[in-house]
């Protein structure tokens, strides 16, 4: 069973940068699949953030795509988020996922996810 | 961007009764479509993907159907533990995956 587990800082600055972990179990972020990050703003939607590939692929959201990078620790088995200059839009829910399911376009695996707040 | 829009916004069933829940794309996304279930304080669980098929463990009362721009969700006879928020997603046209704003089924 894979599981994944959130950590990082649960307060950011404005304009600071938000950075967070992912760690994997059960599996390797160096197998076949593709892995995301996914936001949820409190009691608002779900909004995908970017995905990884660990051969090196990287796609990201056009609307956060100068803002945030995606790298992976191979070793740990482990994934990262950053997302620079963050605002209060950015308070969020963040939750780290694996893509599965169809085509491996659907997140079947979700961590439980960490609240990010951003206030001076 | 592919736009992904649900209504309604809440639906009210009780218990044992047919939900209906409605997604529709800004324009065709074919059958890749998919939807998840999220209760308070929990990550989303994915229910159906290929606007039909049942992940696995997701029980038969849960169906989907359409293709191209409409798609619907029926839970056949509501369960205590299907009371929640759902959330369709496209992924014919990436980046970026795109989620409809939300279902909240609640108890009438």
């Amino acid at each position: 069973q894979v599981q994944l587990q959130e950590s990082g800082p649960g307060l950011v600055r404005p304009s600071g940068t938000l950075s967070l972990t992912c760690a994997v179990s059960g599996g390797s972020i160096s197998g076949t699949n593709w892995w995301s990050w996914v936001r949820q703003a409190p009691g608002k939607g779900l909004e995908w953030i970017g995905e990884f590939h660990h051969s090196g692929g990287r796609n990201y959201n056009p609307s956060l795509k100068s803002r945030v990078s995606i790298s992976v620790d191979k070793s740990k088995n482990q994934f990262s988020l950053n997302l620079s200059s963050v605002t209060v839009a950015d308070a969020a829910v963040y939750f780290c996922v694996r893509n599965g399911g169809h085509y491996g376009r659907n997140f079947d695996y979700w961590g439980q996810g960490t609240l990010v707040t951003v206030s001076p | 961007e592919i736009v992904m829009t649900q209504s309604p916004a809440t639906l009210s069933v009780s218990p044992g009764e047919r939900a209906t829940l409605s997604c529709r794309a800004s324009q065709s996304v074919n059958s890749d479509l998919a939807w998840y279930q999220q209760k308070p304080g929990q990550a989303p669980r994915l229910l159906i993907y290929g606007a039909s098929t049942r992940d696995t463990g997701i029980p038969a009362r849960f169906s989907g159907s359409g293709s191209g721009t409409e798609f619907t969700l029926t839970i056949s006879s509501l369960q205590s533990e299907d009371f929640a928020v759902y959330f369709c997603q496209q992924y014919k046209n990436w980046p970026p995956y795109t989620f409809g704003q939300g279902t909240k089924l609640e108890i009438k």
